[in-house]
């Protein structure tokens, strides 16, 4: 069965400061995956995705994140973090195929604190 | 352009009363639909997916069911409520086949919260 793991649950930065969420999934083939970000709230809002093909993939609001099949992960990154971008953030992946396809598997998610 | 509408917003009901959560999808036909609950602390849960009309698959047991009745129409109810039952529940579709377009994606409604008390 799939699952994914996101190790950090809180995680503290300086605003201007770079950013790395962990991401780590467990899939039988090649997986499709997803980072969301949820408001205090809010519904879901994707950030990017990855299917195929480049590994690193650039997403909304200057996100970016690399698929590294070797180590079964998806980290998010962001150079400069704003204070806009406190929220919870959600690492997923997706069923590409078979009976399940199409059912999508969130991590527990990480609380992005963002201090002044 | 697709819409998804998930009502009501904000709900509070008692321990043992019904409970009936409806979203519905606009501007696209055949979608895959779904139904998460976010409860403090637990990250996202899938409980009911659904590929067609009368097609329901439940991914945990529980309190809850789910039903399809119109192909854009996607309710989730319960007999009775129990104090477990709160949360906040997501609704979400996507298109039937997936691939590499930007638009082949999940996308989520703005959510319910429920509170059993």
């Amino acid at each position: 069965a799939q699952s994914v793991t996101q190790p950090d649950i809180h995680i503290t930065v300086s605003e201007g400061a770079s950013l790395e969420l962990r991401c780590n999934y467990s899939y039988g083939a090649t997986p499709y995956l997803f980072w969301y970000v949820q408001s205090p709230g809010q519904g879901l809002q994707l950030l990017l995705k990855y299917f195929s093909g480049d590994t690193l993939v650039q997403g909304i609001k200057g996100f970016e994140a690399e698929f590294k099949r070797s180590q079964s992960s998806f980290n998010l990154r962001k150079p400069s973090v704003h204070w806009s971008d406190a929220a919870e953030y959600f690492c997923a992946v997706m069923n590409a195929g078979g009976t399940s396809y199409g059912k999508l598997t969130f991590g527990q998610g990480t609380i992005l604190t963002v201090h002044p | 352009s697709q819409t998804i509408h998930q009502w009501p917003a904000t709900l509070v009901q008692p321990v043992g009363s019904p409970l009936s959560l409806e979203c519905t999808v606009e501007g696209t036909s055949n979608p895959n639909l779904y139904w998460y609950r976010q409860a403090a602390g637990r990250g996202l849960q899938l409980l009911f997916y659904s590929v067609g009309i009368g097609q329901i698959s439940s991914e945990v047991p529980q309190n809850l069911s789910a039903s399809r009745p119109q192909d854009r129409q996607f309710i989730l109810s319960s007999k009775k409520l129990l104090l477990s039952d709160s949360g906040f529940y997501l609704c979400a579709w996507s298109p039937q086949h997936l691939g590499t377009h930007w638009m082949d994606t999940i996308y989520f409604g703005e959510g319910s919260w429920l509170t059993v008390v």
